[in-house]
């Protein structure tokens, strides 16, 4: 079984600063997908970033870019010039590419304050 | 193209009773998945349906929970006598197909209180 470690809890930053939430995860797959998904005071679940394991490039987003170790099964976020906006709590993610079902493994979270 | 609409937004049991939650997918999308997420704790599995089929339920409790995606209609999560435990946000998410890999929609969530 998949598993997916968000060890930090909880960070804080000024508005404007770069920010990098950790995330690691567990598998013996060898293709797989990673994700990463914003939770604002919303509720409502947003998708910030998608990375496919078989790509060697990291993924990036505007603001948002993604440091992929497939080695260390790493897979960091980090935001550039952060906004207030970015507020919000963040969930890394892990889906297999082949046998089954679309089924995301969710870490449990990071909550990011930036403060203005 | 309206996204995954979900209602109610907010639901107030008291134990024993049942709990409905209703699940529209995206425009184009056949492919529904039900996740459930406690307090301070991310998202957890519960089931992927098809029209008419469901593919993995894996996730679901093994009473008093089921879940449908009927040929006409929104996809149904039923919680019956619903206990405490059960209050949580229920999300709903939809693809277009069940590739792996294709981007999940969420919708806003369901929210439900027991009391």
């Amino acid at each position: 079984a998949q598993t997916v470690t968000q060890s930090q809890p909880e960070m804080s930053v000024q508005d404007a600063e770069t920010v990098t939430l950790s995330c690691t995860y567990d598998t013996s797959e060898n293709n797989y997908y990673l994700f990463w998904y914003k939770q604002p005071p919303s509720r409502q679940m947003i998708l910030v970033i998608r990375q496919e394991a078989y790509k060697q490039q990291n993924a990036t987003e505007n603001r948002f870019s993604v440091n992929f170790q497939k080695a260390a099964k790493s897979f960091s976020l980090k935001i550039s010039d952060s906004q207030l906006g970015d507020t919000a709590m963040y969930f890394c993610a892990f889906m297999k590419r082949f046998g089954g079902a679309q089924k995301l493994v969710f870490g449990q979270g990071t909550r990011l304050t930036i403060n203005p | 193209n309206a996204g995954v609409m979900q209602n109610p937004r907010h639901l107030v049991r008291r134990r024993g009773q049942e709990a409905r939650l209703r699940c529209s997918p995206m425009k184009g999308h056949s492919h529904v998945y039900w996740y459930r997420q406690l307090p301070e704790e991310g998202l957890k599995f519960m089931v992927y349906l098809q029209k008419e089929n469901i593919i993995d339920e894996s996730g679901m409790p093994k009473e008093r929970f089921s879940a449908e995606f009927p040929k006409e209609g929104p996809s149904i999560l039923r919680i019956q006598q619903v206990v405490r435990g059960d209050s949580a946000a229920y999300f709903c998410a939809s693809s277009p197909s069940g590739t792996s890999g294709n981007t999940i929609y969420f919708g806003e969530g369901s929210w439900l209180t027991v009391v």
